[in-house]
């Protein structure tokens, strides 16, 4: 596609239900990130995919949270028994991979846990 | 992890002014990003930065990546209202995966 697309755009929940973000990146893009924004905060990083490597779950905030890459290219980020702290907005960004790297943006998914 | 330091937090400035805002770490960078955000969206790519002293310009935004690797700096020449949002540095290390944002500096321009 032309840009980098996530759906759902907003998500309520129940404390304790598992939600499934996903993200469609820029076609031919071989990295993908996932990142939470809090709030008025920066942007954190929380998982990265690129090509067939073994994805960098460095940033993942605990076991509740998952993600997968299909395909090498649409990815699903799944979290467990949510919590109310896990509202944020949750944002993918694709790129090429390459040395002179550029991330695109999605525009997110607003995730308000109740 | 890494600790972006952006500043300023936030500016107040009237339209046709000149604004600038800086990024500093504590570590090397190999590569600095420059993003602008509105509400409800996702960052917005504004300048890419590769070599250390690199000056780069997009329209009235230019950007620099500091000779030291450890800072970058954003000036928007003669504001209009619609560059409100807020702005973002990101860089990364040169080894390593992820990309270290800003808190940002949030930008109103007065008409």
């Amino acid at each position: 596609g032309a840009g980098v697309s996530q759906s759902p755009s907003n998500k309520v929940t129940e404390k304790g239900k598992d939600v499934e973000l996903r993200c469609d990146p820029i076609s031919g893009h071989t990295a993908l990130y996932w990142y939470r924004q809090s709030l008025g905060q920066g942007l954190e990083f929380l998982i990265y995919f690129q090509g067939n490597s073994a994805p960098d779950k460095s940033g993942l905030p605990s076991d509740r949270f998952s993600a997968e890459r299909t395909g090498g290219s649409v990815s699903t980020l799944t979290i467990q028994r949510t919590q109310q702290e896990d509202s944020a907005v949750y944002l993918c960004a694709s790129s090429l991979g390459a040395r002179n790297e550029k991330l695109f943006f999605g525009s997110g998914t607003q995730l308000s846990v109740l | 992890g890494q600790q972006l330091n952006q500043s300023p937090q936030s500016m107040f400035i009237q339209e046709g002014e000149d604004v600038s805002m800086n990024c500093t770490s504590s570590s090397i960078f190999n590569t600095w990003l420059w993003y602008k955000q509105e509400p409800g969206e996702g960052p917005v790519l504004l300048i890419a930065l590769y070599k250390a002293g690199e000056l780069t310009s997009n329209g009235r935004l230019t950007a620099q990546f500091g000779i030291t690797r450890k800072d970058s700096f954003l000036n928007i020449s003669a504001s209009i209202p619609s560059d409100v949002g807020i702005y973002f540095c990101a860089g990364r290390l040169p080894t390593g995966n992820q990309f270290y944002f800003g808190t940002g500096t949030s930008l109103t321009v007065i008409p």
